[in-house]
C-alpha cells in the first residue's frame, strides 16, 4: 500500500500564506487520485475543506485552496488566521481504499 | 444536513469483542458508501474499513482483517463493526464518515463525532 507524506509541521504568521503538500510513494499525485484535505482541531472530527484536488465545501473559507504542485497535491493557506491553528491531513484514493497522510500541525504565531 | 452518530465504544480488555454502530440520517443511507476511520491517541487518522451502499462491496486495513467484520442494515440506516479479538494498538476514537459522491468508496466528506474504543488490561 502506497505512502502518504506531509510535512511534520509548519509555521505561518497573522496574515501570511503557508502551502502544505501531500507526496505519494507511488509517483506523483494527479487528479485522479481525488486528493482531499481535512482541518482538524483539538477534541474536534475531522472537518473536510477540499475535495478532488481544488473544490472548496460551502463551508469551507475562501483563503484555503488546493491544488497540484510539483507532483503533489498542495494546500494553500493566504491571510492566515488564529483560528485556522490546527492539523491538517490530505487523503488520497487508490484502489481499493483511501490512504491519509501523517498530518501537518499548523502553527499562527 | 447530513448526520452520521457514531455508538457502542467503551472499555474492553484485550481479546474480547465490541460492537460499534453509525447511524446516517438527512441522506439516502442505501446510496452511500460508509467508511470507519479511526485515530489513536495523538496520532493521525487511519482508514480501517469501508462497505459500499449495497453492501457488495468491502475493504478492511491489513492489520484489522480476520479480526473485524463490517455491514450494514439500510432498513435502519445503520452500518456495524464487529471487533474481535481486540487488541491495545485499536485503541482510538474511531470516526465514521461518508462521501459526498454516490458510488464513491476512498473518499470521505461528512464525518460523526467519534466513539472511543480503549482496549486495556
Amino acid at each position: 500500500q502506497a505512502v502518504v507524506t506531509q510535512e511534520p509541521s509548519l509555521t505561518v504568521s497573522p496574515g501570511g500564506t503557508v502551502t502544505l503538500t501531500c507526496g505519494s510513494s507511488s509517483g506523483p499525485v494527479t487528479s485522479g487520485h481525488f486528493p482531499y484535505w481535512f482541518q482538524q482541531k483539538p477534541g474536534q472530527a475531522p472537518r473536510t475543506l477540499i475535495y478532488d484536488t481544488n473544490n472548496r465545501h460551502s463551508w469551507t473559507p475562501a483563503r484555503f485552496s488546493g491544488s497540484l504542485l510539483g507532483g503533489k497535491a498542495a494546500l494553500t493557506l493566504s491571510g492566515a488566521q488564529p483560528e485556522d491553528e490546527a492539523d491538517y491531513y490530505c487523503l488520497l484514493s487508490y484502489s481499493g481504499a483511501g490512504v491519509f497522510g501523517g498530518g501537518t500541525k499548523v502553527t499562527v504565531l | 444536513e447530513v448526520q452520521l452518530l457514531e455508538s457502542g465504544g467503551g472499555l474492553v480488555q484485550p481479546g474480547e469483542s465490541l460492537r460499534l454502530s453509525c447511524a446516517g440520517s438527512e441522506f439516502t443511507f442505501s446510496s452511500y458508501a460508509i467508511t470507519w476511520v479511526r485515530q489513536a491517541p495523538g496520532k493521525g487518522l487511519e482508514w480501517v474499513s469501508t462497505i459500499s451502499g449495497s453492501g457488495d462491496t468491502i475493504y478492511y486495513e491489513d492489520s484489522v482483517k480476520g479480526r473485524f467484520t463490517i455491514s450494514r442494515d439500510n432498513s435502519k440506516n445503520t452500518v456495524s463493526l464487529q471487533m474481535n479479538s481486540l487488541r491495545a494498538e485499536d485503541t482510538a476514537i474511531y470516526y465514521c464518515a461518508k462521501p459526498r459522491r454516490l458510488g464513491a468508496v476512498t473518499s470521505v466528506d461528512y464525518w460523526g463525532q467519534g466513539t472511543l474504543v480503549t482496549v486495556s488490561p
